[in-house]
């Protein structure tokens, strides 16, 4: 059964830095690509990082680019996001998911951040 | 950054019925549009993929077209199962998501 558990998240103040885990069972993770997704009741889902099976490649969503690190073991079949000078708007349910060739076929259950002083 | 442009916000329903939930999109994105479900404090489901191509288990009730840039996604014979958000995104480009469609009773 393919599963996504992240961990990680929690109360953080402003411009803190906090670092997220997505451990994957189930399926071959070192040959998948991987995303991160955020959800708000505002402003919905919102794509953060993607990153090649390799970490050869990888993008980042405008609003994170320079904030946010995605990062990958596939030794310790885990991905990673490492979120730094975190504002208020960054409050929000944090997913992992993995990618089919730019398909997002399968999410964790989520991890929630919250930014608040 | 590609705009999805879901419809309607919210949709009211009974069992039986058939929905359709449309998402149209600023510019081509050939088919490469995906449908999701989620359910609250679920993640979301993957549902449809490539605009009409429907993911390994899903019930047949579920089905997706495309006309262009606007894309539909209808259930048929609503189930009460099937009451939850809709959410369309596009995979062409980066991936942005459609703001969602409350299916409720």
């Amino acid at each position: 059964e393919v599963q996504l558990v992240e961990s990680g998240g929690g109360l953080v103040q402003p411009g803190g830095s906090l670092r997220l885990s997505c451990a994957a069972s189930g399926f071959n993770f070192g040959i998948y690509s991987m995303d991160w997704v955020r959800q708000t009741p505002g402003k919905g889902l919102e794509w953060l990082a993607y990153i090649t099976s390799s970490s050869g490649t990888i993008y980042y969503a405008e609003s994170v680019e320079g904030r946010f690190t995605i990062s990958r073991d596939n030794t310790k079949n885990l991905l990673y996001l490492q979120m730094t000078s975190l504002r208020d708007d960054d409050t929000a349910v944090y997913y992992c998911a993995r990618d089919r060739t730019t398909l997002i076929d399968f999410w964790g259950q989520g991890t929630l951040v919250t930014v608040s002083s | 950054d590609i705009v999805m442009t879901q419809s309607p916000s919210t949709l009211s329903a009974s069992v039986g019925d058939t929905v359709t939930i449309t998402c149209r999109a600023s510019q081509s994105i050939a088919g490469w549009l995906a449908w999701y479900q989620q359910k609250p404090g679920k993640a979301p489901k993957l549902l449809i993929f490539k605009a009409s191509s429907l993911e390994g288990g899903v019930s047949s009730r579920f089905s997706g077209s495309q006309s262009g840039t606007e894309f539909t996604l209808t259930i048929s014979s609503l189930q009460p199962d099937d009451f939850a958000t809709y959410y369309c995104q596009q995979y062409h480009t980066y991936w942005t998501f459609g703001q969602g469609t409350r299916v409720e009773i």
